[in-house]
């Protein structure tokens, strides 16, 4: 069955820290993998996708397919970051996301 | 920028009443999705929806349920006759494509049954 795990659920960082999000999954295949965040009131939106390879906001995110982990990464953490963060593979038997419980992110100034 | 948008954004039902959740979605996107979130829980995919039909449903997505795309704009989500565990935050989601494709959600309709 799928799996994907946020070993936490709320992490706190003072503004200018690093920030790790961490997310492991259990899938067969080659999933996609995606982060999505949701700001206090906002809609969930796309963050990034790891086959784009970007870096959106400052935040990047390697696949690892031998740990089977997406951990999101930023260097300097901003007080604008506080959000919940969802990490959400592509099912694979279907095209719909699975998320994970989602981390809060909170940035102490 | 076009969104998505849901109506109502809260809706009190009594348990054993149908409710209809609306979404309209991009207008150029052609696959469609619920989502719902419990309280304290996480985001769960209910079904898709393509080219008028289900094209992926989960096992939360039992006969209570139903989806309808009654014209060319609406998408809704029918729940026959609502349980206290339906309550939960429901999300719309569009995209343009499958696969890799970003998903669009919406503001979300909070269901909350008496």
């Amino acid at each position: 069955a799928q799996r994907v795990t946020q070993p936490e659920k709320l992490l706190s960082v003072f503004k200018g820290a690093p920030v790790e999000l961490k997310c492991n999954y259990s899938y067969s295949g080659s999933p996609e993998l995606f982060w999505y965040v949701q700001y206090s009131r906002q809609r969930l939106q796309l963050l990034l996708r790891h086959i784009s390879r970007e870096s959106i906001k400052g935040f990047t995110a390697d696949l690892n397919k031998g740990e089977t982990s997406f951990h999101l990464k930023k260097p300097f953490a901003q007080e604008e970051d506080s959000a919940m963060y969802y990490c959400a593979p592509l099912a694979d038997y279907g095209q719909n996301f699975v998320f994970g419980p989602g981390t809060r992110l909170s940035v102490l100034p | 920028e076009p969104e998505v948008t849901q109506t109502p954004s809260h809706q009190v039902t009594q348990m054993g009443q149908e409710v209809i959740l609306r979404c309209v979605p991009i207008s150029n996107h052609l696959y469609f999705y619920w989502y719902r979130q419990i309280l304290g829980q996480k985001v769960e995919f209910l079904v898709s929806f393509y080219n008028n039909e289900i094209s992926e449903k989960s096992e939360i997505f039992d006969d209570q349920f139903s989806v309808e795309r009654p014209d060319g704009s609406n998408f809704t989500l029918k729940i026959r006759s609502t349980k206290l565990e339906d309550s939960a935050m429901y999300f719309c989601a569009s995209s343009v494509g499958r696969s890799s494709y970003e998903q669009y959600f919406g503001p979300g309709t909070r269901l909350t049954v008496t």
